[in-house]
């Protein structure tokens, strides 16, 4: 299996810029998180997917931020306005929960900068 | 009561030393404790995990060590390696999803 894929890898953009990242997680995985990971914070989740309906959503900073996962194959997080402090790394992970360990399975993250 | 407290914030080892990181939690109702490794450029992955049940798990040279009573857990890396160098994260959880990450702890290992 591929595993977890983001794009893009990088990106840098300005602020006011709308940036929108994107997921593919592995196939037959039915759970699909979005985290940010900053130096500050660490690893913080922001949303949760279950069978393609946002779950858990209270990480999400503001209304700026937004999620969608039109099918079981893609999610995308949104972010319009972008702001300098949304500087970051941003990692999809996906699991199945019917598996005992909960194992996350994440990808190598997209490293956003906003200038 | 939802921190995960992991220390040392970072940690330099000589190779075939032992390699220790700690971590601590407050809320009780945590039932998974896994650790993460994560290279430079790459996602967290799964080291390995331990549940409440068991005081100590074994997988290769790592081990978790776990303290119900002390609410504390920690990754014992034996013989430790250059390849080993890396950003370590310990977590826990209740249920499976809604992870509770420590703030890491970057491990270097010199040959």
């Amino acid at each position: 299996d591929a595993g977890v894929i983001q794009s893009p890898r990088h990106e840098v953009t300005e602020m006011g810029q709308e940036v929108t990242l994107r997921c593919k997680p592995i196939s037959g995985h039915n759970s699909l998180f979005w985290y940010r990971q900053t130096m500050m914070r660490g690893l913080e989740l922001l949303i949760y997917f279950n069978n393609n309906v946002p779950i858990d959503d209270s990480g999400m900073p503001e209304d700026r931020f937004s999620a969608k996962m039109p099918n079981a194959s893609f999610s995308t997080l949104k972010i319009q306005p972008s702001e300098p402090r949304d500087s970051a790394v941003y990692f999809c992970a996906s699991s199945f929960p019917g598996v005992r360990t909960g194992e996350l399975f994440f990808g190598e993250g997209s490293r956003l900068t906003v200038l | 009561q939802q921190q995960v407290k992991q220390s040392p914030q970072s940690l330099i080892v000589q190779k075939g030393g032992i390699s220790i990181i700690n971590c601590a939690y407050e809320n009780t109702a945590f039932d998974y404790f896994p650790w993460y490794q994560q290279f430079p450029g790459k996602g967290p992955a799964l080291l390995i995990a331990i549940r409440p049940d068991v005081s100590e798990k074994k997988e290769g040279r790592f081990t978790i060590s776990f303290n119900k009573s002390a609410k504390q857990f920690s990754l014992h890396i034996m013989d430790s390696q250059p390849g080993d160098s890396a950003t370590y994260f310990c977590a826990a959880s209740k249920g499976t999803y809604k992870y509770i990450f420590g703030t890491g702890t970057r491990l270097k290992v010199l040959a």
